[in-house]
């Protein structure tokens, strides 16, 4: 059973908006959460990661969200370029990944 | 940089195949996975190593095995291939140590089955 799940398969969004992807999770035993990005051909690379004792995490554009009652994570994007289209993971520390989510921003 | 390299990007097989996938990590990560990539699934653990010679069964191990003989070096093993295990296959590594430890992947190698 996987113990962390992204419900949605695909986002679309212009370019210069927000992307939010969103992802929830089973184990409240997790020390910390990553996300992943990949481009097709390509292995994923990291993109972030957030640990379970705090609610946020930036990097640049790159923001993650952590709510712990409510067992969801989510990734924002601000603003979304045409780069960022890609597909992205979440991923526990047990190194299990959701099914992803696959981001498409438009020009 | 770490590197991790696959030994095929594309590979095709017949059924019934005994098919290796190898994996090459030049960073002496101590971790290493194996994941097959199929669409609406996601990733999926087939198999890890924690240290030379010591293996676990991920989560859809069935069909496969795996060898580690060398710390950089990580096979996955189809015994006698199946058209469905034709997938994309991701080889990962990662250190053991506190805190997060991302993963680096390979560029991932197709297989098909036929």
């Amino acid at each position: 059973d996987q113990q962390v799940k992204q419900n949605s398969p695909s986002l679309s969004v212009q370019e210069g908006r927000i992307s939010i992807l969103n992802c929830d999770y089973t184990n409240s035993m997790f020390d910390y959460f990553l996300w992943y990005k990949k481009y097709p051909a390509e292995g994923p690379t990291f993109l972030i990661s957030i640990s379970s004792i705090k609610d946020k995490n930036e990097d640049g554009r790159f923001t993650v969200f952590l709510n712990k009652s409510a067992k969801h994570l989510s990734l924002h994007i601000v603003p979304s370029q045409p780069g960022d289209s890609a597909v992205y993971f979440c991923a526990g520390n047990d190194m299990r990944f959701g099914a992803g989510t696959r981001l498409t921003v438009k020009p | 940089d770490v590197k991790v390299t696959q030994s095929s990007r594309y590979l095709v097989k017949r059924t019934g195949e005994k098919v290796f996938l190898e994996c090459v990590q030049d960073m002496d990560h101590e971790n290493m996975f194996w994941y097959r990539q199929d669409p609406g699934l996601g990733l999926r653990l087939i198999y890890f190593s924690y240290d030379v010679k010591m293996k676990e069964k991920g989560d859809i191990p069935e069909g496969y095995s795996v060898s580690r003989e060398k710390k950089e070096r990580f096979s996955l093993i189809l015994e006698s291939a199946s058209t469905n295990q034709t997938s994309m296959y991701l080889c990962a590594s990662t250190l053991t140590g506190q805190g997060y430890n991302e993963q680096f992947f390979g560029p991932g190698t197709r297989l098909t089955v036929l």
